[in-house]
């Protein structure tokens, strides 16, 4: 069964600093992996999704990697605003056809960026 | 404006009643899904459905249960079976397998 970690839990930085947050997956036969960020009380945004044969993804100051054989993502927000405060969530999409389009996910960071 | 909407915002339930959280989407996405977050929990899978007319169990599908007759629609119905019912309800919608999943903006449902 697949098995995602996000650490850290949560994470406080000043505004300015460049930041990472890490996810782990155990069964590496993965589809893609999604960065989903939710504000408190509310549904999921979509960031970044990495398909399975592509190395990072790109959007503005957000920069996701994925590693599938050390079962590791990360995401890189650069030059980080108080509006980034929010809950960070990892989802890892299963290889295997029956699985269809199901997505696991971490427990997720939750991020404070002090002004 | 397209997108996906979930009503209501807030539920309440009491014992031993069945309640149905609604998901609509016009989006035209073949599939859709619902998921239970608790708090400080990542989310967990209760049903999907990947076509009109069909639908698959996820990991925690006891004392819930869903319908798929319109593309649009899927509503979740939680069962008085589902004994710890409390907790934040997500749908989502994909175009298919393997595409971004778009998330409403949730129902909190509590037990009276």
């Amino acid at each position: 069964k697949q098995e995602v970690t996000q650490i850290p839990a949560a994470l406080s930085v000043p505004e300015g600093e460049n930041l990472v947050l890490n996810c782990s997956f155990t069964d590496s036969a993965i589809y893609n992996l999604q960065w989903f960020r939710q504000d408190p009380g509310k549904g999921l945004t979509s960031l970044l999704l990495i398909q399975s044969s592509q190395r990072e993804q790109t959007s503005g100051r957000l920069n996701a990697s994925l590693d599938k054989s050390s079962g590791r993502s990360t995401l890189y927000i650069a030059a980080s605003q108080p509006g980034d405060s929010a809950t960070y969530l990892c989802a890892v999409g299963l290889a295997r056809e029956t699985s269809g389009s199901r997505l696991t996910f971490g427990e997720g960071t939750q991020l404070t960026v002090n002004p | 404006d397209g997108g996906i909407t979930q009503s209501p915002k807030y539920l309440f339930r009491k014992e031993g009643q069945n309640v149905t959280l609604s998901c609509e989407q016009n989006l035209n996405h073949d599939a859709m899904y619902w998921y239970r977050q608790d708090p400080g929990q990542g989310l967990r899978l209760i049903y999907y459905s990947q076509i009109v007319n069909d639908f698959q169990k996820g990991d925690i599908a006891e004392g819930y249960s869903v319908s798929r007759e319109k593309k649009e629609s899927f509503p979740l119905t939680v069962t008085s079976a589902q004994k710890n019912p409390t907790a934040f309800y997500l749908c989502a919608s994909s175009i298919g397998r393997g595409q971004t999943q778009y998330f409403g903006p949730g129902t909190r449902l509590l037990v009276l």
